[in-house]
C-alpha cells in the first residue's frame, strides 16, 4: 500500500519566514509532485522532480523552490513567505500512471 | 496552453438519481484521471483513462473517454450520500512529461436524501 506523508497537517508561520514543506513517500516512485490547492482554483503544480537532484517548474514555480537529496524526499521551501502563499499544500508521487497524494499541509501566513 | 474545464462545479442531487459530470480539455491528451476528494482529506484515485472509448466501472461511477471530442464524463448511477464529495479530472497534456497533471476546478457534489 503507497504510503505518502507530509511533515505537518497545519502550519502558521510569519511574512518573511522561510518555510520548509517535507514530503516521504516508501514505494520508491521515480517522480514526485508539490501541488497548491485554493477554493475555485483547483490544484496547480509548483514543481515537479522525476530523479534525485532533478527538478521542473509547474506552472507556478515563483516564489517557491525544492529540494531532493534523496529519493523518498522531497522537499518544498518557500524562501520568504507571503500572505498569498496561505494555501493547502499536497504532495504526490508516481511510478507510471496514477498519482499518489499525501494527506496535504493547510499552511497560513501571517 | 492546456485548459482542463468541468461543470458543472456545483452539484445537488437527490439519492437514487443519476447525473453526469462533463470534463473538456482543450488539447491532446495521453491520458485522463477521476480523482475523488473528501472535505479536509486528501485526492483518492478513482480512475485512469488511456484511450479514446476507455470505459471503466467502480461501483456507482462510471468514467469513459473520447478523445477525439476531447471529452471525459463521471457518470454516477442511483446516487448514494456516501458519493458527497469532490470530483475533479485531470490531463497530461500530449507530448508531455509524465507527471505533469493538470487538473480541473472540480465538482463539488452533495447527495441529499
Amino acid at each position: 500500500d503507497v504510503k505518502v506523508t507530509q511533515s505537518s497537517r497545519y502550519l502558521v508561520k510569519r511574512t518573511g519566514e522561510k518555510v520548509f514543506l517535507e514530503c516521504v513517500q516508501d514505494m520508491d516512485h521515480e517522480n514526485m509532485f508539490w501541488y497548491r490547492q485554493d477554493p475555485g482554483l483547483g490544484l496547480r503544480l509548483i514543481y515537479f522532480s522525476y530523479d534525485v537532484k532533478m527538478k521542473e517548474k509547474g506552472d507556478i514555480p515563483e516564489g517557491y523552490s525544492v529540494s531532493r537529496e534523496k529519493k523518498e524526499r522531497f522537499s518544498l521551501i518557500l524562501e520568504s513567505a507571503s500572505t498569498n502563499q496561505t494555501s493547502m499544500y499536497l504532495c504526490a508521487s508516481s511510478l507510471s500512471l496514477a498519482q499518489y497524494f499525501g494527506p496535504g499541509t493547510r499552511l497560513t501566513v501571517l | 496552453e492546456l485548459k482542463v474545464e468541468q461543470n458543472p462545479l456545483f452539484l445537488s442531487m437527490q439519492e437514487g438519481k443519476n447525473y453526469t459530470i462533463y470534463c473538456n480539455y482543450s488539447t491532446t491528451s495521453d491520458r485522463l484521471y477521476w480523482y475523488r476528494q473528501d472535505p479536509g482529506k486528501s485526492l483518492e484515485s478513482l480512475f485512469v483513462l488511456l484511450s479514446n472509448g476507455a470505459v471503466k466501472q467502480e461501483g456507482r461511477l462510471m468514467a469513459s473517454l473520447d478523445t477525439k471530442a476531447r471529452l471525459s464524463t463521471l457518470h454516477i448511477t442511483a446516487a448514494v450520500h456516501d458519493l458527497s464529495a469532490t470530483y475533479f479530472c485531470a490531463v497530461v497534456p500530449g507530448g508531455g512529461s509524465q507527471g505533469n497533471l493538470i487538473f480541473g476546478k472540480g465538482t463539488k457534489l452533495s447527495v441529499k436524501p
